[in-house]
This record gives structure tokens, C-alpha cells and sequence, in this order.
């Protein structure tokens, strides 16, 4: 069965930075692309980024409000996801989602991790 | 990249079908058969209902199902039931390496 489990998220201040991490099993995660949706309280899901397998290259696409300030990656020995979060803004306040991607869908998701930005 | 447009709300009594539509354009919804349907109940995750416009996900009951026409797809659900109430999403793929999702839909089931 797949399970992913996020963690990492909490309180921090806008400008702050903070890693969301995403532990995934049941499935051969090297060879799985993966992807984060967030949802901000009360609104609906917005795709934040994908990262590829390394054997198709291990690139990264972002959405365009994220774009320079997150960073996904993964650690394929720890089977873990990751999305740095830089310089972030009250407008990143979300429960964000990690999802195994294919065919251009979201199959299996997370639990979610809430992050909010206040000062 | 816009959302894409779906209503707000629909609804349905128990047996009845709806469909929800989702309009985007000829770079996302009508240029790609990358089109996906997401449920999501209070307080949980959104779940995979439909991907490539059509296709069912193992588990997911044959009442529902997806299609497209042009820039518009459509998600049908058949004999409603009770379960069946949360929102829903669509998602597009775009010619820009990226997902695009719909505003939502609350289905209530009268």
C-alpha cells in the first residue's frame, strides 16, 4: 500500500524559511515522480512543482508564484521529498501535499502538513 | 496560469446524476488529454477519481466517469449517493510543464 507522510510544517515568520519533508513507502519511490499541491484555509488546490526520476534527469518545474524561492529535491536512499521554502510570504499560509505523479495526474496523496506565515 | 472554471456549486438527490464541468483553453484543458478529477471530503486529502480525461483508478466505483469536449471536460456521477458529497476538482496539464487545477465544486446530495 502507498503511504506518504508529511512533516515539517509550523509557525514562521514572512522572510523565514522552512523544509517540508515527505516520507514515502510502498512503492519503489527511485522510480516515481513526485510532485506538491498546497491549499490555503478555506480555497482550493494549487500545484506547486514536480521533480522527474534521476534517470530521466531529476528536473524540477514550479509554479510561477514559487518559482525561485522553493526548491523540491529528494534523497533516494532515506525514500524522502523535500521542498525547501524560502523567503516565504503570508500568501504561502497552506496545508501542503506531497503526490506521487504520473500521466499527468496526482495518484496517491499525503496527509498534508500545514505551514503558516505570521508575524 | 489562470484556474480553470468550474461552478460553484451542484446538486443532486440521491440516484439522480450531475456532471461538473471545467472550462479552460486550447493551452491546457482543450490542448492536452492530461485532464484528472480530484474528491475531497471535510478535513481530508483529495483522492484521484478520474485521470486522462477517462480513465478510473483502481477502487473507484464505474458511476463515475470523465469526458472532454474541446476546452471543456466534464465529470458525471451516476446513482448519487450520499458519499458522494464533497468537493471536486479538476486539474489540466499545461504546455508549460505544469498543472493547472480548477476553483472547486461542492456537490451537496440533497
Amino acid at each position: 500500500e502507498v503511504q506518504l507522510v508529511e512533516s515539517g510544517g509550523g509557525l514562521v515568520k514572512p522572510g523565514g524559511s522552512l523544509r517540508l519533508s515527505c516520507a514515502a513507502s510502498g512503492f519503489i519511490f527511485s522510480n516515481v515522480w513526485m510532485s506538491w499541491v498546497r491549499q490555503a484555509p478555506g480555497k482550493g488546490l494549487e500545484w506547486v512543482g514536480r521533480i522527474y526520476i534521476k534517470s530521466d534527469g531529476g528536473a524540477t518545474d514550479y509554479a510561477a508564484p514559487v518559482k525561485g524561492r522553493f526548491t523540491i529535491s529528494t534523497d533516494d536512499s532515506k525514500n524522502t521529498l523535500y521542498l525547501q521554502m524560502n523567503s516565504l510570504k503570508i500568501e504561502d499560509t497552506a496545508v501542503y501535499y506531497c503526490t506521487t505523479y504520473s500521466a499527468g495526474s496526482c495518484q496517491h496523496w499525503g496527509q498534508g502538513t500545514l505551514v503558516t506565515v505570521s508575524s | 496560469q489562470s484556474a480553470l472554471t468550474q461552478p460553484r456549486s451542484v446538486s443532486g438527490s440521491p440516484g439522480q446524476s450531475v456532471t461538473i464541468s471545467c472550462t479552460g483553453t486550447s493551452s491546457d484543458v482543450g490542448g492536452y488529454n492530461f485532464v484528472s478529477w480530484y474528491q475531497q471530503h471535510p478535513g481530508k486529502a483529495p483522492k484521484l477519481m478520474i485521470y486522462e480525461v477517462t480513465k478510473r483508478p483502481s477502487g473507484v466505483p464505474d458511476r463515475f466517469s470523465g469526458s472532454k469536449s474541446g476546452n471543456t471536460a466534464s465529470l458525471t456521477i451516476s446513482g448519487l449517493q450520499a458519499e458522494d458529497e464533497a468537493d471536486y476538482y479538476c486539474c489540466s496539464y499545461t504546455g508549460s510543464y505544469s498543472l493547472v487545477f480548477g476553483g472547486g465544486t461542492k456537490l451537496t446530495v440533497l
